[in-house]
């Protein structure tokens, strides 16, 4: 079937900090992942996404690559600021039912 | 932002009783759905619509039934409520074009079923 498994959390991270948040997935065919991410109080949204292998997903500083030999999509972020906290979910997409299937996510606080 | 409205934001409800959550959007877009979101589950989704009245069951439709009657409103009825059934409920738009397939959501409704 499809899964996403993300990296356990929570996180916490200095400002200015690498920030990586590990995602594998789980699919038949060739999905599209995604990332999204929650801030408090409110709902998803979409931070960047990859419909195919060696894609790369980047937006406000953080990148994904579509890495389907190890089915992996990791999220990156060079220098974190405290306005990064939030949870993050990765996410796949099939077009079979057009149904996305999320992570548990993982929850990130940065501290100045 | 996508316009996805749901009501009401927060309910507190006693185990067997009925309760609606209602999704609003003003995007035409053809595809709705219901998620709920727990600690340790991330989000699941519930049901899900992919026109007026045509909807098909999640991974956790037990407990709960929908309706879509527009193209605008998915309603969430749970028909007796349990206690877990206790969660943030997310509604989800989807234009659902192989160029446009991703998700918009709503602000969540916190529900508490005593």
């Amino acid at each position: 079937g499809n899964s996403v498994t993300q990296m356990e959390g929570p996180v916490t991270l200095s400002e200015e900090a690498f920030l990586t948040i590990n995602c594998t997935y789980t699919a038949t065919g060739y999905p599209s992942l995604f990332w999204y991410v929650q801030y408090p109080g409110e709902g998803l949204q979409l931070l960047l996404k990859a419909t195919k292998a060696d894609d790369k997903g980047s937006n406000k500083g953080f990148e994904a690559t579509y890495r389907k030999e190890t089915t992996s999509f990791h999220l990156e972020k060079g220098s974190v600021q405290v306005s990064d906290s939030a949870v993050y979910f990765c996410a796949l997409w099939r077009n079979t039912g057009n149904q996305f299937y999320f992570g548990t996510g993982t929850s990130l606080t940065v501290i100045p | 932002d996508a316009g996805i409205t749901q009501s009401p934001r927060h309910k507190v409800t006693e185990t067997g009783t009925p309760v609606t959550l209602r999704c609003h959007q003003t995007e035409n877009h053809r595809y709705m759905y219901w998620y709920r979101q727990d600690p340790g589950h991330g989000l699941r989704l519930i049901h899900y619509s992919y026109g007026v009245k045509d909807t098909d069951k999640g991974e956790v439709s037990d407990g709960y039934s929908v309706s879509r009657s527009k193209t605008e409103d998915f309603l969430l009825t749970l028909e007796s409520a349990t206690s877990s059934q206790t969660s943030v409920y997310f509604c989800a738009i989807s234009d659902g074009g192989l160029s446009s397939y991703e998700q918009y959501f709503g602000p969540g409704t916190r529900l508490t079923v005593t």
